[in-house]
């Protein structure tokens, strides 16, 4: 139990595209889900926590309008990279909490050209 | 300030041997403790946790831990390590006031020599 999948697992776009990443919690509902990004040989850095039904919580220093969180539903959060650009190419990783824990997605790599 | 320390970036040992990574938390109350581990281009699995009751805590993969409150410590041993086990282990501490936020160590590649 408590698998999370992610959408897709790899992307590449053009500068100034958006890209949406998905994240799904496939046999529990998760009220919260968290995503990360993760730069090369480091450890995951916090991006936003996302709530269904409310409005995500941003870290210090991360854009909200650049990326925009969604948590439609119990088992579903997006993140949209808005306007991409090379600085943004990394790997996201999504996690869904169930019962105080993290269960976390694949991750997805994106690339920005 | 909330922090997980990881002392060992690196760790090689030979297949068949124990291995022991270690992990030191500050933490103001009683703390939620987790082991994930990394496969390159992968997201982090749940190898164990500890909440409370015995400190010696069972996870997958042959895993355990311990926790020892006076040592501030939640050390991630296994008696026998396959080359399968090469990976990055992440050690995290879980903050349930701030919405089960977690705290990451920098995490220790652990490389296996055949």
């Amino acid at each position: 139990g408590a698998v999370v999948s992610q959408h897709p697992s790899w992307v590449i776009c053009k500068s100034g595209t958006s890209v949406k990443i998905e994240c799904r919690s496939l046999d529990f509902q998760a009220t919260t889900m968290f995503w990360y990004r993760q730069f090369p040989k480091q450890s995951l850095m916090l991006m936003a926590t996302s709530n269904e039904g409310s409005k995500a919580t941003y870290e210090q220093g991360v854009e909200k309008d650049k990326f925009l969180i969604n948590h439609a539903s119990l088992t579903l959060s997006t993140l949209t990279v808005t306007s991409a650009h090379p600085e943004d190419s990394s790997f996201y990783i999504c996690s869904a909490v169930r019962q105080d824990t993290q269960y976390f997605g694949p991750g997805t790599r994106l690339t920005v050209l | 300030a909330q922090s997980v320390t990881q002392p060992d970036i690196h760790i090689t040992v030979s297949e068949g041997a124990s291995l022991e990574l270690r992990c030191n938390y500050s933490y103001g109350a009683t703390p939620y403790l987790f082991w994930y581990v990394q496969s390159p281009g992968q997201g982090l699995q749940l190898l164990l946790k500890y909440f409370s009751g015995d400190t010696l805590v069972q996870g997958i993969k042959g895993c355990e831990a311990e926790f020892q409150r006076s040592q501030s410590s939640f050390n991630l041993r296994k008696p026998s390590v396959h080359w399968s086990d090469a990976a990055e282990y992440f050690c995290a501490v879980g903050l349930m006031e701030y919405g089960n936020k977690l705290v990451f160590g920098a995490g220790t590649i652990l490389r296996v020599k055949s």
